[in-house]
């Protein structure tokens, strides 16, 4: 199984300032093929599903601010904040389905300082 | 619009089973692989496992902690996705959220085992 690990657990970031959520993966989601990264990154609030932010990476979807930004390949990925907004407090996750079994990092707490 | 509804969870004692449905619409679901993921109160997001489209063999993948006590199912005349889960264990509770392509998500039904 891929193991996926973020870092920090959990971080306070003021508001209007940049915050940044890393996700490793234990072996390279990177399909050479296609050469896409099978990594997604998700916003769950309190009492709400997980919401897609990014898939593949680095593709934002649609209605998704564009103060979230995705990047990386491989095995390390980062999911950055640009400008803090209140409306950004939730636990993030990363995701890689790249193969069976999916599997989640255990989620990073965004709160404002 | 994309609609989940998930349904059937409930409170059940540890050995019992359960079965968990997820109505789908807004999209076809004859052609989408389906996916159930959980959630234990306070605690991050587990993968339970997928079933494929029927098209693309109907197939079902499993993660390790329920696999031969959990059975995804789906009833493409209904849309209907199902999970039956026996031999539950206190472990097993958690919210359960159906999703598809990992996009589109249900609000979850909540599965409490205790005696």
């Amino acid at each position: 199984d891929i193991v996926m690990t973020q870092s920090p657990d959990s971080l306070a970031v003021s508001l209007g300032e940049r915050a940044t959520i890393n996700c490793k993966s234990s072996q390279s989601v990177l399909d050479s093929s296609s050469n896409k990264n099978y990594l997604g990154w998700y916003q769950q609030k309190p009492g709400q599903p997980p919401k897609l932010l990014i898939q593949w990476a680095s593709t934002r979807e649609s209605g998704v601010p564009d103060r979230f930004t995705g990047s990386g390949s491989g095995t390390d990925f980062t999911l950055t904040i640009s400008s803090l907004q209140a409306e950004d407090v939730a636990v993030y996750y990363c995701l890689q389905y790249y193969s069976i079994p999916r599997t989640f990092g255990q989620g990073t707490k965004v709160e404002i300082k | 619009e994309v609609q989940l509804v998930e349904s059937g969870g409930g409170l059940i004692q540890p050995g019992g089973s359960l079965r968990l449905s997820c109505a789908a619409s807004g999209f076809m679901f004859i052609n989408a692989y389906m996916t159930w993921v959980r959630q234990a109160p306070g605690k991050g997001l587990e993968w339970v496992g997928r079933i494929k489209s029927n098209p693309d063999g109907g197939t079902t993948d499993y993660a390790a902690p329920v696999k031969g006590r959990f059975t995804i199912s789906r009833d493409d005349s209904t849309n209907t996705l199902y999970l039956q889960m026996n031999s539950l264990r206190t472990a097993d509770a958690a919210v359960y959220y159906c999703t598809t392509g990992h996009r589109f998500w249900g609000q979850g039904t909540l599965v409490t085992v205790s005696s």
